[in-house]
């Protein structure tokens, strides 16, 4: 089945660690995304990547980083510079057609928890 | 885009009542739009989208929106609410031609289903 597919599930670290978090898409979707979630607040974008070994600065990139080497992946590296990493990080990817985007397709998420 | 607003944070509804969950947009431009749900510890899942013809858009589990350009709106109708339509629902918007399909989110709205 194709999908995206974020791992672990869940993830504990303490403070002061740098810490990655999986995100794989076997769609062939040129985008990916990674936005975080807190309660109240909606999706903020983090990074956002439109192609292999190219990618952009969202909304709350300090404290974040990513990078791109192949298509299908796009590792969120949480450091220890965020001052507030706690929270549920989405992954997405999406494709488009003639320059029309096709919908953002959603991991199940990463929920993070530093103490 | 600029923004979106998603009118209410939470929505309590009688099981078989109908709903509507309220979106407003702003933007200087032409806009995509969408409506995703979220189930607890879960990613986001395609509802419907808006992205040209009929302002009349019919989406998976009997949801269906219709976008008002004049009122910048994007409301989620449904006739007849089950138990398991609750979640969290979230509407997006994204500029016609915006480089790299960047979703802008509402803050989301909590619908609770009651028997």
């Amino acid at each position: 089945d194709g999908g995206i597919t974020q791992s672990p599930k869940y993830l504990f670290r303490k403070e002061g660690q740098n810490v990655t978090l999986s995100c794989e898409q076997n769609l062939n979707h040129d985008a990916m995304y990674w936005y975080r979630q807190d309660p109240g607040q909606g999706l903020r974008l983090i990074y956002y990547s439109q192609i292999v070994n190219d990618f952009q600065k969202g909304d709350i990139a300090e404290g974040y980083s990513v990078s791109r080497e192949k298509k299908e992946s796009f590792p969120l590296t949480v450091t220890s510079a965020q001052k507030n990493p706690t929270a549920f990080y989405l992954c997405a990817s999406s494709g488009d057609r003639d320059g029309i985007p096709y919908e953002q397709y959603f991991g199940p998420g990463t929920r993070l928890t530093v103490t | 885009a600029q923004s979106v607003t998603q009118l209410d944070s939470q929505v309590p509804v009688f099981e078989e009542a109908p709903v509507e969950l309220r979106c407003n947009y702003s933007s200087s431009v032409s806009v995509y739009l969408f409506w995703y749900v979220q189930y607890p510890n879960q990613g986001l899942q395609l509802l419907l989208k808006y992205l040209s013809g009929s302002t009349l858009v019919k989406g998976i589990n009997g949801f269906e929106a219709e976008f008002n350009k004049s009122q910048t709106s994007f409301h989620l109708r449904k006739p007849s609410v089950h138990i398991s339509d609750t979640a969290e629902y979230f509407c997006a918007v994204s500029d016609v031609g915006n480089q790299g399909g960047k979703l802008i989110f509402g803050q989301g709205t909590e619908l609770s289903v009651k028997p």
